[in-house]
């Protein structure tokens, strides 16, 4: 199957500070989605970035399909954006069936 | 106005048990999905289904079982619970299965933490 490597496993910001989020994919994918799972365990849609730049505020997201990656920007980091951010990407299987293919994700803490 | 909800939210039950989690969407999706993230939180699809017919059921035993009265609710039903089982168990869906587009953007529940003792 598709493998997802997310980077890096962890990371801690100072709040102000901005990153960079890497996801690596090893095939062709119909879908990628990037996650926040906040503190209290609920995963929200970030973005649906299966090629292209999107912005939402201080998060953007760039998928190049064609290299088999998406980068995630968190700009002027805030203690609200720890977490864990997941990377999934959609592909159909061998036998046919689609499936959502999850990293490992990236643990960000922000520190006041 | 809860896009995708699930019943419980805390589940805490011996081993050997037989326990439901109950999910229902309100999205008008078609596929609806059913996670397991364990104690490392690594997210891995357990079963799909559209159009109330599984589609995808990845290796999981056969002690779980998932039910699909209509396409807004799927639920999951687990027989003889082991300590193993101890995870958070998420539902989603999307509005269809595959395909180019946004129809295959999944959302998911606010999850259901299964404490097996």
């Amino acid at each position: 199957g598709i493998q997802v490597e997310q980077s890096p496993p962890d990371l801690i910001l100072q709040e102000g500070a901005n990153s960079t989020l890497r996801c690596n994919f090893s095939d062709s994918v119909n879908n990628l989605q990037w996650f926040h799972q906040n503190p209290w365990g609920q995963l929200i849609n970030l973005f649906y970035i299966p090629s292209g730049t999107k912005q939402n505020g201080r998060l953007s997201a760039t998928t190049v399909a064609t290299e088999r990656y998406s980068l995630l920007y968190i700009s002027s980091s805030q203690t609200t954006d720890s977490g864990v951010y997941f990377c999934a990407v959609g592909a159909y299987s061998g036998a046919g069936s689609y499936q959502l293919t999850f990293g490992k994700g990236t643990k960000l803490s922000v520190i006041p | 106005d809860t896009a995708v909800s699930q019943t419980p939210k805390y589940l805490v039950t011996q081993m050997g048990n037989d326990k439901s989690i109950k999910c229902e969407q309100n999205l008008g999706h078609d596929t609806m999905y059913w996670y397991k993230q364990d104690s490392k939180k690594f997210l891995k699809i357990m079963f799909s289904y559209n159009n109330k017919e599984l589609i995808i059921n990845e290796t999981v035993p056969n002690r779980f079982s998932p039910k699909s009265p209509d396409k807004a609710h799927l639920n999951l039903h687990i027989n003889s619970l082991e300590l193993g089982d101890s995870a958070v168990y998420f539902c989603a869906s999307s509005p269809s299965l595959g395909g180019q587009g946004r129809y295959n953007e999944q959302f998911f529940g606010p999850g259901t933490r299964l404490t097996v003792l």
